[in-house]
């Protein structure tokens, strides 16, 4: 089955700077990767996502990269807010049915 | 408001006895899943649902029954919970062809 792994598990910037976390994926037939931020006792929240015929989404601040061949897909945050504090989930699915996901990061946006 | 509402949000329990974590969307959405929640392990999916009568199991479904009768709603059952299942659990729900967009608040169960 597919699994998928995330790093780094913890991840600290200066505010301003950029944040990436990477995740890589077992399965080649995922062909759906969401991202998730999480608040302190907050439910998850979809922040964006990718599909595999597209090798990199942007919305603002974050960005999503896919490369298919490596099995790897990543989130860039760049200019850094406070507000960026929490942990951030990646996940793949096959057609967003069943869904697997990493182990998560958490993110320190330090003033 | 569109939202998925959870019940309860805090249960402690003991081994064996039945409970059911009720889930409910009021988005009209064909998608519904359950997760747990454990610490460093990230989000993990037990069961999901494409859409009425139509139920699958996740990563980790063992110990769970769910049902799907209507649209809107989507139990979670443990029919004889036992110290493992000890989490914090959330259901989601999302458009047809979608992925898990809305989440619940989190119900966070105790089995002792």
């Amino acid at each position: 089955g597919e699994n998928v792994e995330q790093h780094p598990s913890t991840l600290s910037v200066q505010e301003g700077d950029s944040a990436v976390i990477k995740c890589t994926y077992s399965d080649s037939a995922s062909n759906y990767f969401p991202w998730y931020k999480q608040e302190l006792g907050k439910r998850p929240q979809l922040i964006i996502d990718i599909r595999s015929n597209v090798g990199e989404k942007k919305d603002q601040r974050i960005a999503v990269t896919l490369n298919k061949t490596a099995k790897h897909f990543s989130l860039h945050i760049t200019e850094t807010q406070p507000e960026d504090s929490a942990v951030y989930f990646c996940a793949a699915s096959i057609s967003g049915d069943k869904i697997i996901f990493g182990k998560g990061t958490r993110l320190h946006i330090l003033p | 408001e569109a939202q998925v509402t959870q019940n309860p949000r805090y249960l402690i329990t003991v081994t064996g006895k039945k409970l059911t974590v009720t889930c409910s969307q009021n988005m009209n959405h064909e998608y519904m899943s359950w997760y747990r929640q454990d610490p460093g392990l990230g989000l993990r999916q037990i069961y999901y649902s494409m859409n009425v009568e139509v139920t699958d199991k996740g990563d980790v479904p063992e110990g769970y029954k769910v049902s799907r009768k209507e649209k809107r709603n989507f139990p979670l059952i443990l029919e004889s919970p036992s110290p493992n299942q000890t989490s914090l659990y959330f259901c989601a729900s999302s458009p047809r062809g979608s992925r898990p967009q809305h989440f619940g608040d989190g119900t966070r169960l105790s089995i002792l």
